[in-house]
């Protein structure tokens, strides 16, 4: 089925390990983005990547880093995570710009992320 | 700053109407979404508003007034499994959207 492909959906980390969470759509989407979903606060952007070879940051960069790949992947890089850095993890594709209808984020199942 | 509001929490009945408003503050607008969330599961999109008035979708519908910076999305014939939290997001410039912070709905029998 098309859509937004997310691994892994789960992990646990300990305070100051590295890792990559994997993002691939099959859309045809030229952007690109990851959210963090914490209890109450909804979806905050942690960095985007509008097409592909750009990349920039959202609202909450700090202590992530990403890589648009190619057109279809755009991962999400944790170089030392530490325990504000549980949450999960949302990846996302659309086709920007936006038109008058329809336009919608497709998201990825989601990676949910323990850091102890 | 780019704010959104939205009620955090809505109960109703089986078989009701309920309406979940949303107000924004951004730069840049391009339009309004929604989408539902199940617990545990990812988000879907429900619905997009560039225009001002009424989109309808099967049993939700979508409102929009730009001059009032105010949307909300309404659902008829209310039905157990659409318990869930809806979000409304603003599309602003700078390829970006922005949510708020979510409305759990809850539909008793």
């Amino acid at each position: 089925n098309a859509g937004v492909t997310q691994t892994p959906k789960f992990q646990v980390l300990k305070t100051g390990q590295s890792m990559t969470l994997q993002c691939a759509q099959d859309m045809n989407h030229n952007s690109m983005y990851w959210y963090r979903q914490d209890p109450g606060m909804g979806l905050r952007l942690i960095y985007y990547s509008a097409s592909e070879g750009t990349t920039d940051k959202g609202e909450v960069p700090n202590g992530y880093n990403v890589s648009r790949l190619n057109k279809r992947e755009f991962s999400l890089r944790l170089e030392s995570a530490a325990p504000s850095q549980t949450s999960v993890y949302f990846c996302a594709s659309i086709d920007y710009p936006p038109g008058q209808s329809n336009y919608g984020y497709t998201f990825g199942s989601g990676t949910r992320l323990t850091v102890v | 700053g780019q704010s959104l509001e939205q009620p955090s929490e809505v109960t109703a009945v089986e078989g009701a109407i309920v309406q979940i408003n949303c107000t924004y503050q951004t730069s840049g607008f391009y339009g309004l979404s929604w989408y539902q969330q199940h617990d545990g599961g990812a988000p879907t999109f429900l619905s997009y508003n560039a225009l001002d008035g009424l989109e309808e979708t099967g049993r939700f519908s979508s409102f929009l007034s730009r001059s009032d910076s105010y949307g909300y999305l309404l659902l008829q014939e209310l039905q157990m499994k659409d318990s869930a939290s809806y979000f409304c997001a603003a599309t602003t410039g700078g390829f970006k959207t922005i949510f708020g912070a979510g409305t759990r709905l809850f539909v008793k029998a």
